[in-house]
């Protein structure tokens, strides 16, 4: 099952916050955050495994909460290189490795 | 992390013809896999390439339509067949690799089937 991803698409102001919502109706083992620009492959963000944990990188985090099967990634004060589709990945087993992505949260950062 | 390069990178292909696409790793890696891009969609799992087995495909893709290959831990191919307008995709080769549980991409291969 495809996770759900939300909002579909936001625009900010460089220096506001947003947050990506990514959320599961299955039990998930890990949760991969990307981003992909226009006509670009995606770059690999972080990752989060099962146990509630958060990361973060630079302005970058992202959290799991694991009761709900839902991950967040929180941009902090946005550069105009945040512009781009965020995918989420989650990951159901431990070891398989292959991922079901959502459908994209495209995010465009205004000067 | 691992570096990893798609042949082609971009091409038009005719409708009914088959085109073979490359990924190379520049380090041994166990789990590969081969994902699709529609245009303006989000990545959906082809399957999983095997060394030394058949490849494990995913629902809805089947090894006639995508034939796999996985001669060796470094390398692996994936033929699109019979190809129509429907098969216009971005097609990525993917690995986990270095430490952490990471899944990295290649850059893709972008077809165009006319």
């Amino acid at each position: 099952q495809q996770p759900v991803q939300s909002p579909q698409a936001v625009i900010l102001r460089e220096g506001e916050d947003a947050v990506i919502n990514c959320s599961s109706s299955k039990a998930l083992y890990s949760v991969h955050w990307y981003r992909q620009k226009h006509g670009e492959a995606p770059v690999f963000l972080m990752i989060l495994l099962k146990g509630g944990e958060q990361k973060g990188h630079d302005k970058i985090s992202a959290s799991f909460n694991e009761k709900k099967q839902q991950s967040s990634l929180y941009l902090t004060a946005s550069q105009l290189s945040y512009s781009g589709t965020y995918f989420c990945g989650t990951e159901l087993k431990a070891g398989r490795r292959a991922l079901t992505f959502g459908s994209g949260t495209r995010l465009q950062v205004q000067p | 992390s691992a570096v990893i390069s798609q042949k082609p990178s971009r091409d038009i292909c005719q409708r009914g013809t088959s085109l073979t696409i490359q990924c190379q790793v520049d380090s041994q890696v166990t789990m590969m896999f081969w994902y699709r891009q529609q245009p303006g969609q989000s990545l959906t799992l082809i399957a999983t390439a095997n060394q030394g087995s058949e490849a494990t495909y995913e629902s809805g893709f089947v090894i006639d339509k995508f034939p796999i290959s996985r001669p060796n831990l470094t390398f692996s191919t994936l033929t699109v067949s019979n190809m129509s307008p429907e098969d216009s995709s971005i097609y990525l080769c993917s690995v986990e690799a270095g430490a952490g549980n990471t899944i990295y991409f290649g850059e893709g291969s972008w077809l165009t089937v006319v």
